[in-house]
């Protein structure tokens, strides 16, 4: 059974401060890790990963892979009141054909205090 | 704009009244599914489906049932809706040959 485990659950930091979330998996024939932000309601998109070692960015986010250690980390610099949310981790693996199922994570919690 | 329209966003109801949520997608996405999402357990598959009536079971498949008649719908039904199903529901959608999901707005489901 395919495993995704997030941490810290959850995490309170003031503005400014730079956070570091860390998600490791165990999944059998791995595909890709993805990282989504849920504020209010929906899950949105953040990132992608499938290659070891290559930093994917976006503004003050940015995540990294380690594939050989199973985990990867979601880094927020200069954080801001609209960060807090909470942030999901899923894996990917190749289950024949385009079915690519996502196993979640339970989330870390992150609250921004200004 | 491209989305996915999940309807009602809340809905409170009784044990045993059947219900249907709705999803609908304009994307012209082939896979759609729907998960729910309970404190301390994250999201969790219901059903799938990679293509019009081409459905299969998720993880937590029980007392719940689907259809997809068509390719931009995939509607929820409890056919006898339980306490257990309380919930927040999402549905989703992506292209074929991605694993990048597009989620609905959510609904959020009481059951008494």
């Amino acid at each position: 059974e395919d495993k995704v485990v997030q941490s810290p659950l959850s995490l309170v930091v003031h503005e400014g401060d730079t956070v570091t979330l860390n998600c490791s998996y165990e999944v059998t024939n791995f595909r890709s890790l993805l990282w989504y932000k849920q504020e209010k309601k929906a899950p949105t998109f953040l990132f992608m990963l499938t290659s070891s070692g290559i930093e994917k960015k976006s503004g003050r986010l940015s995540s990294i892979l380690d594939k050989k250690e199973l985990f990867s980390i979601l880094n927020i610099t200069a954080t801001q009141t609209g960060d807090s949310a909470v942030y999901l981790c899923a894996v990917t693996r190749n289950s024949g054909g385009s079915n690519y199922k996502l196993t979640f994570g339970k989330g870390t919690l992150l609250t921004v205090n200004p | 704009e491209a989305q996915v329209t999940q309807n009602p966003r809340y809905l409170i109801t009784v044990t045993g009244k059947k219900l249907t949520v709705t999803c609908s997608q304009n994307m012209n996405h082939e896979y759609m599914s729907w998960y729910r999402q309970d404190p301390g357990l994250g999201l969790r598959q219901i059903y799938y489906s990679m293509n019009v009536e081409v459905t299969d079971k998720g993880d937590v498949p029980e007392g719940y049932k689907v259809s997809r008649k068509e390719k931009r719908n995939f509607p929820l039904i409890l056919e006898s809706p339980s306490p257990n199903q309380t919930s927040l529901y999402f549905c989703a959608s992506r292209d074929r040959g991605t694993e990048k999901l597009f989620f609905g707005s959510g609904t959020q489901l009481s059951v008494l």
